[in-house]
């Protein structure tokens, strides 16, 4: 049962174009929405999150965009770089616990 | 700041096996979660300790347990290993205000 969906296991990009990744989920009680930047060898680094109060948060290059209704989220950078090439978790929690749930990822590659 | 820090990164293990994996979390840090990464998967969480107890636990058998000292650090142990058991194991750590800092992992393989 997966509560987090990723289904774009990889997505390529033009440098300095925008990359757009999604992310879907079936829990309606999750509150909490983050990303997770995964290079090789590394452990998920924290990149950006969005309460289910808002419906965007904006960080430099990226912003994330939540649709409650559709239970849908997207994490756009602009412009994309060659460091951003790296695995993307969405993952999502609910605040009466303390559990993050993740999707499978999507691996991004920008190219040159 | 050293950061989430996990040891050993890499390991083999024979089926039947049981394993230790270990856990220092940020400094300041007083809550420990560990997560298993399978190939082509998410991390998925195994459970959570704080002030030395489990406090919740994922959909992981009991082969799977764990420990906090007074000083937060944390282990995972394993017990009877399979090889499906075989996966990134992720810890990661968080004080009372912040986000999870995750650690770099220990890479289970199991022969």
């Amino acid at each position: 049962d997966q509560q987090v969906k990723q289904n774009s296991p990889s997505l390529s990009v033009q440098e300095g174009r925008i990359s757009i990744l999604n992310c879907d989920y079936t829990n309606s009680m999750f509150d909490y929405f983050l990303w997770y930047k995964k290079y090789p060898a590394e452990g998920p680094t924290f990149l950006i999150s969005i309460s289910s109060i808002k419906d965007k948060n904006e960080d430099g290059r990226f912003t994330v965009f939540l649709n409650k209704s559709a239970k849908h989220l997207s994490l756009h950078i602009v412009p994309s770089q060659p460091g951003d090439s790296a695995v993307y978790f969405c993952a999502a929690s609910d605040s009466r616990d303390d559990k993050i749930i993740f999707g499978k990822g999507t691996r991004l590659h920008i190219l040159p | 700041d050293a950061g989430v820090t996990q040891s050993p990164t890499h390991l083999i293990k024979t089926r039947g096996q049981q394993v230790t994996l270990r856990c220092s979390p940020k400094s300041g840090h007083d809550t420990v979660s560990w997560y298993q990464q399978a190939l082509g998967q998410g991390p998925q969480f195994i459970f959570q300790y704080y002030e030395e107890e489990e406090r919740q636990r994922g959909n992981f058998p009991d082969r799977f347990s764990g420990h906090q000292f007074p000083n937060y650090s944390s282990e995972l142990n394993v017990n009877a290993l399979l090889l499906g058991d075989s996966a990134l194991y992720l810890c990661a750590s968080r004080d009372a205000r912040g986000g999870y800092t995750f650690g770099s992992g220990t890479r289970l393989t199991v022969v």
